[in-house]
């Protein structure tokens, strides 16, 4: 089955300065690449997402980039701001969808003010 | 629209006892799935519906049951609680499998001692 292996496990940055999470996947067959955010206490929010046939997405201060041939995947945050402290799981499935999303072990982001 | 509601929030169970997650979406959504997150090990799918009356196995099915009588109502059912079962579980939704995010519930923290 899918693997995906994400680092850092932790990541500290200050405030305004950017961030930028990495994850690996194991199956070539994956098409669909989304990212979550988790809030203390809350439950995983999709915040962006990337489809094998793109090869970088952008949404105000978030992106993500996607290399299909070194089966990686790159979430990057510009500009950060501490409402961005949160932990960050990527994820990977072989359909275009939803269908037995493989997550990432997560990363936790912390703002420095 | 409430989203996912997901109940109880807090559970402690002894070994051997079984009981029933509650998961609940009024937002018409027909893929639903649950998944269990356990520190390092991100999240792992337990079982996923496609639709009323279908469901299939994820990732760590074993121990769990699930049914899918209605579009709204997804309940996990734990069969006979062990200590290994002890984790946070997140009952999740989506519009359908490929073009739509999942929205989370909140979780579920469940001890068995």
């Amino acid at each position: 089955g899918e693997n995906v292996e994400q680092h850092p496990s932790t990541l500290s940055v200050q405030e305004g300065d950017s961030a930028v999470i990495k994850c690996t996947y194991s199956d070539s067959a994956s098409n669909y690449f989304p990212w979550y955010k988790q809030e203390l206490g809350k439950g995983p929010q999709l915040i962006i997402d990337i489809r094998s046939n793109v090869g970088e997405k952008k949404d105000q201060r978030i992106a993500v980039t996607l290399n299909k041939t070194a089966k990686h995947f790159s979430l990057h945050i510009t500009e950060t701001q501490p409402e961005d402290s949160a932990v960050y799981f990527c994820a990977a499935s072989r359909g275009f969808g939803n269908e037995k999303l493989t997550f990432g072990t997560g990363t936790r982001l912390t703002i420095i003010p | 629209n409430a989203g996912v509601t997901q109940t109880p929030k807090f559970q402690v169970l002894k070994t051997g006892q079984s009981m029933t997650l509650q998961c609940a979406q009024d937002m018409n959504h027909e893929y639903m799935s649950w998944y269990r997150q356990d520190p390092g090990m991100g999240l792992r799918l337990i079982h996923y519906s496609v639709g009323a009356g279908i469901t299939d196995q994820g990732e760590v099915p074993n121990g769990y049951n699930v049914s899918r009588s209605t579009t709204e109502d997804f309940p996990l059912r734990l069969l006979s609680a062990a200590p290994s079962q002890t984790s946070v579980y997140f009952c999740a939704s989506s519009r359908d499998r490929v073009n739509y995010g999942y929205t989370f519930g909140s979780g579920t923290r469940l001890t068995v001692v």
